[in-house]
């Protein structure tokens, strides 16, 4: 799976947007970008996934840029509670005989993001 | 379901002693997967199921690791003769095949070896 580049931390204000960049320079065209995030004492948690277009659900926003070499996670509103390290992953899907399968995920050192009053 | 279940939430054991820690799944998802986190690190993958086939191990599952699924369902993952090195939390998640939605993780097991 192809390596993924974070800043080790960022800091954001209560109520404003936090934008976490990820670097994925060697990502091949079967991978996909996964975002993580796990807060403290907690397993990580699923926020977000994309291949190429821009993703958004109820957690996040992922911009992913045309040539896919990074991408920036977006949490519209951080609140106190989005306190967490924030893993960013690139995962392959392979297709064979057998359908599409996904390889494992890979973690990194992550973010630690930081959301003060 | 209320998703990954994990038991014991803390282990304290003394060195050279055995360990066994329970992973429940969500009762659907037909593959499980151990991972190993210390501190400031991120988990580090140590082993997969599907359904009660063991498909891949890491590297950092030395001789002393024994992971089962017997049934397709639980799992556990055994330390024997164990080191200080081996203090960390353990961690398990299960998906769905193919499973592009991601993974469920439950709240580890922490342990230390003291």
């Amino acid at each position: 799976d192809a390596k993924t580049t974070q800043p080790p931390s960022m800091d954001c204000a209560e109520g404003r947007a936090a934008n976490l960049p990820c670097n994925h320079s060697t990502i091949s065209g079967n991978e996909y970008v996964y975002w993580y995030r796990q807060i403290h004492s907690q397993g990580p948690q699923y926020i977000i996934h994309g291949l190429k277009n821009n993703e958004t659900n109820e957690m996040a926003s992922l911009i992913i840029t045309e040539d896919r070499k990074s991408s920036t996670l977006i949490l519209p509103h951080a609140t106190l509670r989005d306190t967490a390290v924030y893993y960013c992953i690139v995962r392959a899907s392979l297709s064979n005989a057998g359908g599409t399968s996904y390889g494992k995920l890979t973690f990194g050192q992550g973010t630690i993001l930081t959301v003060h009053p | 379901d209320t998703g990954v279940s994990q038991d014991p939430r803390h282990k304290i054991t003394k060195r050279g002693q055995n360990v066994t820690f329970r992973c429940d799944p969500i009762s659907e998802h037909n593959r499980l997967y151990w991972y190993r986190q210390t501190l400031g690190q991120g988990p580090e993958f140590l082993t997969y199921f599907q359904n009660e086939a063991q498909l891949e191990k890491s590297r950092l599952l030395s001789d002393r690791f024994s992971a089962e699924r017997p049934k397709g369902s639980f799992s556990t993952l055994e330390i024997q003769r164990t080191e200080q090195g081996d203090s960390a939390m353990y961690l398990c998640a299960s998906s769905l095949v193919p499973g592009m939605g991601g993974y469920t993780f439950g709240s580890g097991t922490r342990l230390t070896v003291v």
